[in-house]
């Protein structure tokens, strides 16, 4: 089954400009993480915000939620050729249960 | 600090023959561990989870299995490979607690001829 889905699938911008990457989900949830995948690499988590939280910063990322709407945004402020990856969004179903991934977007920054 | 370990990196097999792809992780204790498989472009499809040794949830019915022999040491394995087994096999961590990240292997790279 899945939880998150990311929109848009796929984003290309050029360097210097924001990215901006939506999640929605469709059960309640106690947290909601984004995690990064470099080509052929493995997944790195970014950010878990919690369901109390609205908002969360980490360097150039923010990220927002917002529980009544079932979903979530990942801001990438200042892009850099660097981010070019795919992002996922994922959350647990209940509890301490594994996450699940949505299909992610693709972020191309182009210098 | 923790570390995952997984391999190898890249795996080309028959088919119907067998696999096994190994798991440690390093500086922790009681993790929940994690095998998903990620087909291309795709997302990630979780294939089985373990909060412990012995203790293995299988998430999606096929010619996988998986063990954990040890604390911090997953396994995935198969008797006879299909075709259709080809992608990209990832191994995680968790602390077993709740509201924590997952902590990814860098992955094995698996084809079917």
């Amino acid at each position: 089954s899945q939880q998150g889905e990311e929109d848009p699938q796929a984003l290309s911008i050029q360097e210097g400009e924001n990215a901006t990457m939506n999640c929605s989900y469709k059960t309640s949830i106690n947290n909601l993480q984004w995690y990064r995948q470099n080509s052929g690499r493995g997944l790195v988590h970014l950010i878990l915000i919690r369901s109390n939280e609205r908002e969360k910063h980490s360097g150039r990322l923010r990220v927002t939620l917002d529980t009544s709407k079932k979903s979530s945004s990942l801001l990438i402020t200042a892009s850099r050729a660097a981010d070019t990856a795919s992002y996922f969004c994922a959350s647990p179903l209940s509890g301490n249960t594994p996450l699940v991934f949505g299909k992610g977007t693709r972020l191309s920054v182009i210098a | 600090s923790q570390t995952i370990h997984q391999w190898p990196a890249t795996l080309v097999q028959p088919v119907g023959s067998p696999l096994s792809l190994e798991c440690t992780v390093e500086g922790t204790s009681n993790p929940n561990l994690y095998w998903y498989r990620q087909a291309a472009g795709r997302g990630l499809q979780l294939l089985f989870y373990s909060v412990g040794i012995g203790q293995i949830s299988s998430e999606v019915p096929q010619n996988l299995s998986a063990s954990r022999p040890q604390d911090r040491q997953f396994i995935l394995s198969s008797k006879k490979l299909l075709l259709s087994d080809s992608g990209f096999y990832l191994c995680a961590w968790s602390p077993g607690t709740q509201n924590q990240p997952q902590h990814f292997g860098d992955g094995t790279r698996l084809s079917i001829l």
